[in-house]
């Protein structure tokens, strides 16, 4: 069975702090893919990342970076010098290869106080 | 990516009538989805639709109450039926770009169900 849990409910930081939101996953699969997204107020949800399961290497784009951790089961997000842009819903997600289906965890508010 | 539009935005509903939502994509996609986020919640999935067959429907939902439509590679229509106030939600279509595993949403529709 497939699952993803993200602990932190609500996250706030002020501006410029750096902010991680954590995120574990359970598989019985060996392939298989990670995501994050975001949701702003507005409701959209913006694709932020995919990660296979065969590829731990750690990505950073401008202030985000993800750390993939398969001996922990974890995919967490990190926001650098964060800014109230940034303020939204954040969801960690998880599909098997071959599946097409998106598993999520139920979100991580994150609010970036001026 | 793809562009994903839907329609209508959001609507206030009455119970016991039904709304359809439509779902458009900039191209052609094979599987579209429908997903569902209840107030505070994260995202469940509805249903996979794909062109020219039935669709499959995830466990606690069915056809009778959801639904769904897939006349052509870019547009696919779902209907929340007879509604309560507990189908209040954001529905979400989503496409994916096929062997990317990235899955790319639409605005959503904020229905609201007095």
């Amino acid at each position: 069975a497939q699952k993803v849990t993200q602990a932190q409910t609500e996250i706030s930081v002020v501006e410029k702090e750096d902010v991680t939101l954590d995120c574990v996953y359970e598989t019985r699969d060996t392939t298989y893919y990670l995501f994050w997204y975001k949701q702003p107020p507005s409701g959209e949800l913006v694709f932020l990342i995919r990660r296979n399961s065969f590829d731990e290497q750690n990505e950073i784009s401008g202030r985000y970076s993800w750390n993939f951790q398969k001996s922990t089961s974890s995919f967490n997000f990190t926001i650098t010098a964060s800014q109230v842009v940034d303020s939204a819903v954040y969801f960690c997600a998880l599909t098997q290869t071959g599946a097409n289906n998106l598993f999520f965890g139920t979100g991580t508010r994150l609010t970036v106080i001026p | 990516s793809a562009v994903i539009s839907q329609k209508p935005s959001r609507d206030i509903c009455q119970r016991g009538t039904s709304l359809t939502i439509q779902c458009q994509v900039d191209s052609q996609v094979t599987m579209m989805f429908w997903y569902r986020q209840q107030p505070g919640q994260s995202l469940t999935l509805i249903a996979t639709a794909n062109q020219g067959s039935e669709a499959t429907y995830e466990s606690g939902f069915v056809i009778d109450k959801f639904p769904i439509s897939r006349p052509n590679l870019t547009f696919s229509t779902l209907t929340v039926s007879n509604m309560s106030p507990e189908d209040s939600s954001i529905y979400l279509c989503s496409v994916d770009r096929g062997d990317s595993y990235e899955q790319y949403f639409g605005p959503g529709t904020r229905l609201t169900v007095t």
